[in-house]
């Protein structure tokens, strides 16, 4: 079955220093890979996504996320993590050139960044 | 914010009844998705709607069923509610394009609860 893992439940980290959010995936194919955050009472808001090409890529708000293909990892990061930075985050992978497929969330992985 | 609207914000509703929720696609999208997020859960794909035919489904039962609109704005109908359906329910845009679903837009969601 295609699956999506956050193994951290949560998350914490000081204001200034790095964070490293992790996410694996077990699907067919080459997915496409997203990271969504969630703060309270919201929806979802799109940071970042991987297609193809450098295996590195930026988002908004600082973000930035290393695809690793041979450990089918898909790591969320950010060089100085802010206390506004705090929230639930997701990652999630569509499967291209299939009808009707959508996104395959993880469970989520709160972060909490203290000041 | 995405331009993705929903409404209600919040419902409750009792055991057995029935109830609709709407959402107002981004301008210029053609895909809208549905997914259910349960308490501490990632969303979990209901289905996905494609210039107003079903496109796809999730693991949901018949008494999820949908409409989408020759504007693209679409309905969430679900009879005969059970206590497992109160969640977080999020619409999401997106433009499908060549066999290509592009990012996916949410909505805001909306809150039912089922006592």
């Amino acid at each position: 079955a295609q699956s999506v893992a956050q193994p951290e439940d949560q998350v914490n980290v000081a204001e200034g220093n790095p964070l490293t959010v992790k996410c694996t995936y077990s699907v067919s194919g080459n997915p496409y890979l997203f990271w969504y955050v969630q703060y309270p009472n919201r929806g979802l808001q799109f940071l970042l996504k991987y297609i193809t090409g450098d295996n590195l890529v930026k988002g908004s708000y600082g973000f930035e996320a290393e695809f690793n293909k041979s450990q089918t990892s898909f790591h969320l990061k950010k060089p100085s993590a802010l206390v506004s930075d705090s929230a639930l985050y997701f990652c999630a992978v569509f499967l291209p050139n299939q009808a009707g497929t959508a996104l395959i969330f993880g469970k989520g992985t709160t972060l909490s960044v203290s000041s | 914010e995405t331009g993705v609207t929903q409404s209600p914000t919040h419902l409750i509703k009792t055991r057995g009844q029935q109830v609709t929720l709407r959402c107002s696609s981004q301008s210029g999208h053609n895909t809208v998705s549905w997914y259910q997020q349960a308490l501490g859960q990632g969303p979990q794909f209901i289905f996905q709607y494609y210039r107003e035919e079903e496109n796809g489904r999730g693991n949901f039962p018949p008494r999820f069923s949908g409409l989408q609109f020759p504007n693209y704005s679409s309905e969430l109908n679900v009879n005969a509610l059970e206590l497992d359906d109160s969640a977080l329910y999020l619409c999401a845009s997106s433009a499908l394009a060549g066999g290509t679903l592009y990012e996916q837009y949410f909505g805001p969601g909306t809150r039912l609860t089922v006592t």
